[in-house]
């Protein structure tokens, strides 16, 4: 596997199912980063992580909930979803290093239904 | 508040050239990122300006005026490949991005 791979590509769920998102980076960067993409908006930054260390919580519902148990992968754990949070989810990472930019590498994402 | 703004949708013809602008605001500044996004698929980056001018890379150049808080992103030589999603991002003074809704180039033969 090269890049950022994403599990599963497409899940569809009940407002009361539970699941997890995965996402992987075999680039040995330093920074994920948890994104919603809807139809016609900007990228939302949901989370991000340095270092394995939660940075960035954009008031995101606590209805999402990741987790970065080492620098290579994230999870986003969903439980009790609403129909507005179908939308595709992005994964990203990047290598932040003071002073320089962070180009971000996306993985392609897993299009998510809530039913 | 922090702000990108991009048109919605261009369309243009096999072979010519388009301009896409981005404006941008934001607090603090360290760079300006355009990425293509094809339907369906991740998006991937094409350039990055943090100097006033301009970036050439085949096909594609990337300008920027930092006093105007402007930016575009130039394509020659369109080819249908070249239909996708193009999002301007800016980054901000925490080193994170602020995104545009993106541009929708649509070519046609």
């Amino acid at each position: 596997e090269t890049g950022v791979t994403q599990t599963p590509r497409h899940l569809v769920m009940g407002m009361t199912n539970k699941k997890s998102l995965k996402c992987e980076q075999h680039l040995g960067h330093n920074a994920m980063y948890w994104y919603k993409q809807s139809a016609k908006k900007p990228l939302e930054l949901m989370f991000v992580y340095n270092f394995k260390e939660q940075t960035e919580n954009n008031s995101v519902p606590s209805r999402f909930s990741p987790e970065c148990p080492n620098s290579s992968h994230l999870f986003l754990h969903l439980h009790t979803l609403q129909p507005e949070d179908s939308a595709l989810y992005l994964c990203a990472s990047s290598q932040v290093e003071a002073g320089d930019y962070n180009e971000q590498f996306f993985g392609p994402g897993t299009r998510l239904t809530v039913l | 508040g922090q702000n990108i703004d991009q048109p919605t949708e261009m369309t243009a013809t096999e072979g010519a050239i388009v301009q896409i602008n981005c404006t941008y605001q934001t607090s603090g500044f360290n760079g300006l990122f355009w990425y293509q996004q094809h339907a369906g698929e991740a998006p991937t980056f094409l350039s990055y300006n943090v100097l006033d001018g301009l970036e050439e890379k085949g096909r594609f150049s990337s300008f920027l005026s930092r006093s105007k808080g402007y930016s575009y992103l130039l394509l020659k030589e369109l080819q249908m490949k070249d239909s996708a999603s193009y999002l301007c991002a800016a980054m901000d003074s925490n080193y994170q991005l602020i995104w545009g809704a993106g541009t929708k180039l649509i070519i046609k033969p």
